[in-house]
């Protein structure tokens, strides 16, 4: 079963704007990690926030988590065209390996 | 490149045939695991090893699915009797040990099953 649940399920925006997709999940969690994909490729690992952690930044990244709603969300800033990419969040819960939610499908219109 | 790397990086195989694909980790990661991929959908955890120890399956690795990882460095995942159901995109990865920490994974096994 798939632990982390992503909103939106698709997001259409023009380049310059900015991105935020949010991942819910159901039970407590060590750390979650957000990964990108782009069409038909594997997934890059893009940033992960531990359970301890509230907020982290990388780039034109930013990662908020929310242990006690259970959720998080991933801003991406100033948004271009080669942003355009599934975006998946991945639940640590054990230790031992971790779940990825459904997906957020991002378009960047140039 | 001292990525993960997976062969092949696509399969087209008749129903009924076995299939193996193969997985490289980075060399110095301990974890490696597999995951299964369908269209539209996010990775399935199947397994993982600890160097060469395989020590959690998922209920969506049947009897049919296995798994090896037999030196502690590259791993196999034999499909046999394949089914239509098995077409998917076999994704591996690997990991330091020692806490969890980023994962990094491979290009995919596109399997597709005619």
């Amino acid at each position: 079963s798939q632990q982390g649940e992503e909103d939106p399920q698709a997001l259409s925006i023009q380049e310059g704007e900015n991105a935020t997709m949010n991942c819910s999940y159901k039970t407590s969690i060590n750390n979650l990690q957000w990964y990108r994909q782009n069409s038909g490729r594997g997934l890059v690992h893009l940033i992960l926030i531990r359970s301890n952690e509230r907020e982290k930044h990388s780039g034109r990244l930013r990662v908020t988590l929310d242990t006690s709603k259970k959720s998080s969300s991933l801003l991406i800033t100033a948004s271009r065209a080669a942003d355009t990419a599934s975006y998946f969040c991945a639940t640590d819960a054990t230790g031992n390996q971790f779940y990825f939610g459904t997906g957020t499908s991002l378009t960047v219109i140039p | 490149d001292t990525g993960v790397s997976q062969n092949p990086r696509h399969k087209i195989t008749k129903r009924g045939q076995n299939v193996t694909f193969r997985c490289d980790p980075i060399s110095e990661h301990n974890r490696l695991y597999w995951y299964r991929q369908t269209l539209g959908q996010g990775p399935e955890f199947l397994t993982y090893f600890q160097n060469e120890a395989q020590l959690e399956k998922s209920r969506l690795l049947s009897d049919r699915f296995s798994a090896e990882r037999p030196k502690g460095s590259f791993s196999t995942l034999e499909i046999q009797r394949t089914e239509q159901g098995d077409s998917a995109m076999y994704l591996c990865a690997s990991s330091r040990m020692g806490g969890f920490t980023e994962a990094f994974f491979g290009q995919g096994t596109r399997l597709t099953v005619v």
